[in-house]
Order: C-alpha cells, then sequence, then structure tokens
C-alpha cells in the first residue's frame, strides 16, 4: 500500500540555519511527490512538486526538494530560514487517477519551530 | 484568478446532527476533492468530484458524502455525526490531467 513518513514530527532550528524536512515514501509506480505548508489554522500551501525529469525542484519561498528513487525520499532544503517559516510542513505522494486527478496521500507532517 | 474558497470557517455541531459543508474550487478547475484533518494528523482523503459524479473514495463511511454541482462547486454532507468526526475539512481543486491539487482555507468542525 501506498504511505508516505515523515521521520521528525518536531524540528527546532535557529533563524538563519539551514534546513531539512525528511520524507520517505512507498508506492509501486514513478510518484508524483509534494510539499506543502500549513501556518496554524490555515489550509495546505503548495511549495513544491516532483513529477519527472530533473530530480531537484525548486519551489516558493526559497525551498528545494531532491527525488531520490534509490532511497525512496524526497527531502525539503532550505538554506536559510527565517521566522516566518515555522509552521506544520507535509509531504504527499499523488495516486496516479485513471485520466482525472488521483487522490495525496500524506506524511503525518513535521512542525518547524524557528529559534531567533 | 481566485482561489479555493470555502464556507463556512468555523461550525459546532451535536453528536447525530447533520452538517453541510460548502466548497468553491480554483477557476477554470473542473475536479474538487474532499480531505478530512484530524489534530496533529496529516489530511486523508475523502472522497473526489468529477463531471458531478464521485470518482474515488477513501476509508470512509456512507454517512459521508458529496455533491458537485454544473459550476464545479461541491459539497461535503456529513450525517449522524460522531465525536471523531470534529476536525479541519479541507477541499481542495484540481484539472483533468493534472495531478497538482490546490487546497482552500478547511472548515473547522466540532462536535460536541
Amino acid at each position: 500500500a501506498q504511505s508516505v513518513t515523515q521521520p521528525d514530527i518536531h524540528i527546532t532550528v535557529s533563524e538563519g540555519a539551514s534546513l531539512e524536512l525528511r520524507c520517505n515514501y512507498s508506492y509501486g509506480a514513478t510518484p508524483y511527490l509534494f510539499w506543502y505548508v500549513q501556518s496554524p489554522g490555515q489550509g495546505l500551501q503548495l511549495l513544491l512538486k516532483y513529477f519527472s525529469g530533473d530530480t531537484l525542484v525548486q519551489g516558493i519561498k526559497g525551498f528545494e526538494a531532491e527525488f531520490k528513487r534509490s532511497q525512496s525520499s524526497f527531502n525539503l532544503r532550505k538554506p536559510s530560514v527565517h521566522w516566518s517559516d515555522a509552521a506544520e510542513y507535509f509531504c504527499a505522494v499523488g495516486q496516479h487517477g485513471s485520466g482525472n486527478t488521483g487522490k495525496l496521500i500524506f506524511g503525518q507532517g513535521t512542525t518547524l519551530q524557528v529559534k531567533p | 484568478e481566485t482561489g479555493v474558497t470555502q464556507s463556512p470557517t468555523h461550525l459546532i455541531k451535536t453528536r447525530g446532527q447533520q452538517v453541510t459543508l460548502r466548497c468553491s474550487s480554483q477557476s477554470g478547475h473542473n475536479t474538487v476533492s474532499w480531505y478530512q484533518q484530524a489534530l496533529g494528523q496529516g489530511p486523508q482523503f475523502i472522497f473526489q468530484y468529477y463531471r458531478e459524479e464521485e470518482n474515488g473514495r477513501g476509508n470512509f463511511p456512507p454517512r459521508f458524502s458529496g455533491l458537485q454541482f454544473p459550476n464545479y462547486s461541491s459539497e461535503l454532507n456529513v450525517n449522524a455525526l460522531e465525536l471523531d468526526d470534529s476536525a479541519l475539512y479541507l477541499c481542495a481543486s484540481s484539472s483533468t490531467g493534472t495531478e497538482t491539487q490546490y487546497f482552500g482555507p478547511g472548515t473547522r468542525l466540532l462536535v460536541l
């Protein structure tokens, strides 16, 4: 069965430090992969996505992620974290639809806290 | 370009009641998916609507039902509410042939 694992439930980094959030997936075919961010009480905002091609994808707000098929991973990175990046981050794998958009399977999320 | 909107933003119901949540899809999108997000959890897929028909369903009982209208907006209905139905309900819209879903702000439902 398809699944997504985010091993780190909570991460704290200092402002200006680099960040890496881990995501591992289980999926039988080439996955569609996403990272979303959720601020408290808000919906999900798409940060970036991977469908095919270049395994390093750039997203909004200075985030990037690298798809590693051999490790079934899609880790999110940012070179320098800002206090406004404090939020909940979700990794998701898209199940291929039969001509339509497939459903998303989410990880449990990683809460990012940023220290001043 | 208008994004995905949901109403109401918050709702309080009592156990056994029924509730209807509404979603307007982003301009140009014809597919709507609904997700339930319990506190501290990732969103879980409830179902998806395309061409006014249910097109895929997650592991939710039949008391969760939906509709899609000709303008692609959608409703989620939950009958016989249970305490465990308390959650943030998220709607996402997308276009046929794409795999990217855009989410609304959600409706927070509290069942007492």
